[in-house]
């Protein structure tokens, strides 16, 4: 069975700062990647996802991913942090199988700092 | 284009109560999830609809039922609440049968069970 490893709970940047949250997935074959971004008090809205092809993954808000198949990862980044860019942030692995099975992390919450 | 969108938005039941919470969505996607989500442990599958008329069981279906009504709901019943069903409940569709694509979010019921 699939499963996805987000090493850090809770992170802390600076506003202006560089962002890396860290995603490693346990599956056989190439799965289908998502990062998700979850508000206080919201659902989660879809940030880019990796199918196939090009593994540098560009997305809203200025966010990109790199899948790296070597590694195991899908580690989100972005170049400048905004303060509105504080939220959680989930990575989730699909596979198919009868339906699409989306397995998420646990989650790491982002706070930003003035 | 609403969406997915949940009802309610917040509920209190007391042990042994039941409940109904309905998703509906106007994407005229094919398949439907619910998920709970509890702090440190993302977000788990309750169960998923992978089509109009059937229903399957995901990770954690003990204590629920659900029906999906016609293409755009599916809802999902809690016949006897305990305390352990304190949690938010998310609902989810995404497209066409048998062709990947991202799951689109509902807002969340934010359950407690006194």
């Amino acid at each position: 069975a699939q499963s996805v490893t987000q090493p850090d709970i809770h992170i802390t940047v600076s506003e202006g700062a560089s962002l890396e949250l860290r995603c490693n997935y346990s599956y056989g074959a190439t799965p289908y990647l998502f990062w998700y971004v979850q508000s206080p008090g919201q659902g989660l809205q879809l940030l880019l996802k990796y199918f196939s092809g090009d593994t540098l993954v560009q997305g809203i808000k200025g966010f990109e991913a790199e899948f790296k198949r070597s590694q195991s990862s899908f580690n989100l980044r972005k170049p400048s942090v905004h303060w509105s860019d504080a939220a959680e942030y989930f990575c989730a692995v699909g596979v198919s199988g009868g339906y699409q099975k989306v397995t998420f992390g646990i989650g790491t919450k982002l706070q930003v700092i003035p | 284009n609403a969406g997915v969108t949940q009802t309610p938005k917040f509920q209190v039941l007391k042990t042994g109560q039941s409940m109904t919470l309905q998703c509906a969505q106007d994407m005229n996607h094919n398949s439907m999830y619910w998920y709970r989500q509890d702090p440190g442990m993302g977000l788990r599958l309750i169960y998923y609809s992978a089509s109009e008329g059937t229903t399957d069981k995901g990770e954690v279906p003990n204590g629920y039922n659900v029906s999906r009504l016609n293409k755009r709901e599916f809802s999902l019943r809690l016949e006897s609440a305990a305390p352990s069903q304190t949690s938010v409940y998310f609902c989810a569709s995404t497209g066409l049968a048998g062709e990947w694509n991202e799951q689109f979010f509902g807002p969340g019921t934010r359950l407690t069970v006194l």
